[in-house]
């Protein structure tokens, strides 16, 4: 899949726990997105990263935040996780031309 | 607002058939149209992209067409197969990786 993993691929967790999800690219890709999606919404924007260090929020960005440090790497964490985060997230990132490649999803559940 | 529409939400069809799928877009600039195939439990990939100077565009049984103008997007699948279940996202791109995603048309292919 386009050289783009995500870790875990399935997470259950407790209402107020930390949690951060691992997106890690082998393209040298630039820019690196994090979308949820759930039921009747589609995929909405999270938070993306333009480079190392450089992020910026999406429309879907409270109660998240992420990090970017090295080039291959894009974390996402919710600080403290509650029931409306249980969702499937996916990670993606575009090249020089604006196709997104996404990874496999991350399934998580808040309980 | 910029926002993708697409329909139906799901689509029953026999094997074999032909399908429409819609996609009405009001983002402003307009880069880019790109349909998604989503299978379940995977994360989106790219089946076609379109500029606004483009009309039509084929990949294998999948085909494109754009209306930049009343700003239109159709799917067509030809001779459907049980492969072809999916979610088909329609995906507008205003530039700068701008990136905005519809719900989704949920396809369900039986035999």
């Amino acid at each position: 899949d386009a050289g783009i993993t995500q870790s875990p691929r399935h997470k259950v967790t407790e209402t107020g726990t930390p949690v951060t999800l691992r997106c890690h690219q082998t393209e040298n890709h630039r820019y690196m997105y994090w979308y949820r999606q759930d039921p009747g919404h589609g995929l909405r924007l999270i938070h993306y990263s333009y480079g190392v260090k450089d992020t910026d929020k999406g429309e879907v960005s409270d109660g998240y935040s992420v990090s970017r440090s090295k080039t291959e790497d894009f974390l996402l964490t919710l600080e403290s996780a509650t029931s409306s985060q249980t969702s499937v997230y996916f990670c993606a990132i575009t090249g020089a031309t604006t196709e997104a490649f996404f990874g496999q999803g991350t399934r998580l559940t808040v309980v | 607002k910029n926002q993708v529409e697409q329909s139906p939400q799901s689509l029953i069809i026999l094997e074999g058939k032909n399908c429409t799928l819609q996609c009405n877009y009001t983002v402003s600039p307009f880069s880019n149209l790109r349909w998604y195939k989503q299978d379940t439990g995977r994360g989106p990939v790219s089946l076609t992209i379109m500029t606004f100077s483009e009309n039509t565009k084929s990949n294998g049984r999948y085909t494109a067409t754009l209306d930049a103008d009343t700003k239109q997007s159709s799917l067509h699948i030809t001779a459907s197969q049980l492969s072809d279940s999916a979610s088909y996202i329609c995906v507008a791109n205003s530039g700068a990786n701008n990136l905005f995603f519809g719900t989704g048309t949920r396809l369900t292919v039986i035999p």
